[in-house]
């Protein structure tokens, strides 16, 4: 039985033209996760709820946005995808901090 | 700086030998430990992790990885390397003073070659 699923798996999106990625989780954990992995390079961590705290990492470009309207889905907004945003884009969720993460397949994000 | 190594980029082995993927950190406490394993355009699959106790963890696909505190390491082993295994491989540590968060190597891709 999937247990984090991501929607859609692949997506194409123009320059500048406003994404929404789509996580949601039959685990019931507390903490979800976005990251992103571009080619060859290992997951990056952009930023992760702690139940409806929003917790996001210094370096994550304002462009990034999240929301969780609930535990089982999180969100993750491009405001405006530049070419450099085109990666995959894996969730994640854990029972809480610290523990276990389990990913997601991905999502495929490719920016024309 | 603190940080996780794996050495290898690259690893080449024939079906049915043994493998050990190396994984290094850098932290001052020992972190909690995490290997997992990542085919093309998938999703990252835990293979197995390490929090306390036994320093010789079993995982799935017949995987296992010892620490060793005093080398600050972290290896994954295999005895017997199955063509299917051929994947990218991160290790990721979740150190007390970076809130328990993932930090990840930066992968080791294995080749199997029949």
């Amino acid at each position: 039985d999937a247990m984090v699923i991501q929607n859609p798996r692949y997506q194409v999106t123009q320059f500048g033209k406003p994404v929404t990625l789509s996580c949601s989780q039959t685990l019931n954990h507390n903490v979800m996760y976005w990251y992103q992995q571009k080619s060859s390079q290992a997951p990056k961590l952009l930023f992760h709820y702690y139940d409806k705290d929003f917790n996001n990492e210094a370096d994550t470009p304002d462009n990034f946005q999240s929301r969780r309207p609930n535990t089982s889905f999180c969100f993750l907004d491009i405001r405006s995808p530049g070419l450099g945003d085109a990666a995959m884009y894996l969730c994640a969720t854990s029972r809480t901090r610290g523990d276990t993460q389990y990913f997601g397949p991905g999502t495929r994000l490719t920016v024309l | 700086a603190q940080s996780v190594t794996q050495p290898d980029i690259h690893i080449t082995v024939s079906e049915g030998a043994s493998l050990e993927l190396r994984c290094n950190y850098s932290y001052g406490a020992t972190p909690y430990l995490f290997w997992y394993v990542q085919s093309p355009g998938q999703g990252l699959q835990l293979l197995l992790k390490y929090f306390s106790g036994d320093t010789l963890v079993q995982g799935i696909k017949g995987f296992e990885a010892e620490f060793k505190r005093s080398q600050s390491s972290f290896n994954l082993r295999k005895p017997s390397v199955h063509w299917s295994d051929a994947a990218e491989y991160f290790c990721a540590v979740a150190p007390k003073e970076y809130g328990n968060k993932l930090v990840f190597g930066a992968g080791t891709i294995l080749r199997v070659k029949s």
